[in-house]
């Protein structure tokens, strides 16, 4: 079973910010937290990871809370294709399994 | 550089038939996974291969299903005398090293059985 709970859906208006928030309220020191996506009928696309500090690239950034219980996944100006599934997983890092969970089916409004 | 190549795209068999799905991971990449998505659901992990070696199959069902990655050509996922509930999007995913953060994953191959 996923160890994270996540909103079933949102959207937001596309120009404006995505927050997408995760909890992992068991989650352990080795852990880290990995979002992903899935556009509709396509593979899952990695977007990014994070231990303890917060991380930013190219796609999005991640805030993890100090005591890491929930994380917020920021898509900083949405656009109508990143309406997708945004799955959030915790997992060591030397770990290959991925456990999906429902995720958040995320809606950019024009 | 090409993606993880997965074909066919759609297959579609008849109760009892065998279906071959196949997998060619990105260049460079040694480690092969396969997950099944049914509808309305989200991934399940059915099995991680290298090449010539079986590494975890702790997600495959335990009857008609097996999986290899030869030594040469793509990873292939068998699946013998198809039911009904076989019918999914089976996904394939290749890294360079046990790091799913580098995880790719092709387009899927969906089954339907009919």
């Amino acid at each position: 079973d996923a160890k994270t709970t996540q909103p079933t859906s949102m959207d937001c208006a596309e120009g404006r910010a995505a927050n997408l928030p995760c909890n992992h309220s068991t989650i352990s020191g080795n852990e880290y937290v990995y979002w992903y996506r899935q556009i509709h009928s396509q593979g899952p696309q990695y977007i990014i990871h994070g231990l303890k500090n917060n991380e930013t690239n190219e796609m999005a950034s991640l805030i993890i809370t100090e005591d890491r219980k929930s994380s917020t996944l920021i898509l900083p100006h949405a656009t109508l294709r990143d309406t997708a599934v945004y799955y959030c997983i915790v997992s060591e890092d030397s770990s290959y399994k991925l456990i999906f969970g429902s995720g958040t089916r995320l809606l950019v409004r024009p | 550089n090409a993606g993880v190549m997965q074909n066919p795209r759609h297959l579609v068999r008849r109760r009892g038939q065998e279906a071959r799905l196949r997998c060619s991971p990105m260049k460079g990449h040694s480690h092969v996974y396969w997950y099944r998505q049914l509808p309305e659901e989200g991934l399940k992990f059915m099995v991680y291969l290298q090449k010539e070696n079986i590494i975890d199959e702790s997600g495959m069902p335990k009857e008609r299903f097996s999986a290899e990655f030869p030594k040469e050509g793509p990873s292939i996922l068998r699946i013998q005398q198809v039911v009904r509930g076989d019918s999914a999007a089976y996904f394939c995913a290749s890294s360079p090293l046990d790091l799913k953060a580098e995880a790719f994953f092709g387009q899927g191959t969906r089954l339907t059985v009919v």
